[in-house]
């Protein structure tokens, strides 16, 4: 099976910079997804990873290792529209998605 | 209409009733895809469509039955539910369900559900 890990819920500051991280175990890993989420809202898409390394995209950037089966998601200068869910998903076995229970992020003034 | 969008919003529906889930997405996309998101637990995916082609089913249950005419629709047929069905059921589209593209997933709202 698939086992997809991350935090429950973090706090952090405005301003400040916060890690998201999500471990992994899985089969045929195809590439790792980032989505945020906010309350009563459809997840939407922030970053991918497939090959080893760091991806940035302005305010937020993404790490993987595969051999390690870990990823983590980097948000800076946190703003409070940030306080969201943050969703960590493995696609495996061609086109099959596993999501993690995604990390609750407050962010506090 | 842009994006992906679902009706209805908000269902609720006896045990007994048989309804429909609507997804449509105006994005080109070749996959589709239903999930089930339920409180404290990840979202669960319950079936994939390549091209209009049923490519996963997820060990979900019979009384859940997907429909894709076409690529730009997919339904969920509903019959005969439990009240632990309760959850907001998540549309999604991807452009190309290759292994080795990009494949973002672009969500509808969802429609939340009731068993009584």
């Amino acid at each position: 099976g698939q086992n997809i890990d991350q935090p429950t819920e973090m706090t952090a500051t405005e301003g400040a910079i916060v890690q998201i991280n999500c471990t992994y175990q899985t089969s045929g890993f195809n590439g790792l997804f980032w989505y945020q989420q906010h309350a009563g809202e459809a997840p939407t898409f922030l970053s991918y990873n497939v090959l080893d390394g760091l991806e940035e995209k302005g305010r937020f950037s993404s790490f993987l290792s595969r051999s390690k089966g870990y990823s983590y998601l980097l948000l800076k200068e946190l703003q409070m529209k940030d306080s969201a869910s943050y969703l960590c998903a493995v696609r495996a076995n061609f086109n099959k998605f596993y999501f993690g229970s995604g990390t609750k992020l407050n962010v506090k003034p | 209409e842009t994006g992906v969008t679902q009706t209805p919003r908000h269902l609720v529906m006896g045990m007994t009733n048989k309804k429909s889930l609507k997804c449509e997405q105006h994005l080109g996309h070749n996959a589709m895809y239903w999930y089930k998101q339920s409180a404290k637990k990840p979202l669960e995916l319950m079936f994939v469509y390549n091209f209009k082609e049923q490519t996963e089913n997820n060990s979900v249950p019979s009384r859940f039955s997907p429909e894709c005419p076409n690529s730009s629709h997919l339904f969920l047929h509903l019959h005969t539910l439990q009240p632990e069905d309760s959850a907001l059921y998540l549309c999604a589209s991807s452009q190309d369900p290759a292994p080795s593209s990009y494949n973002e997933q672009f969500f509808g709202p969802g429609t939340r559900l009731t068993v009584l």
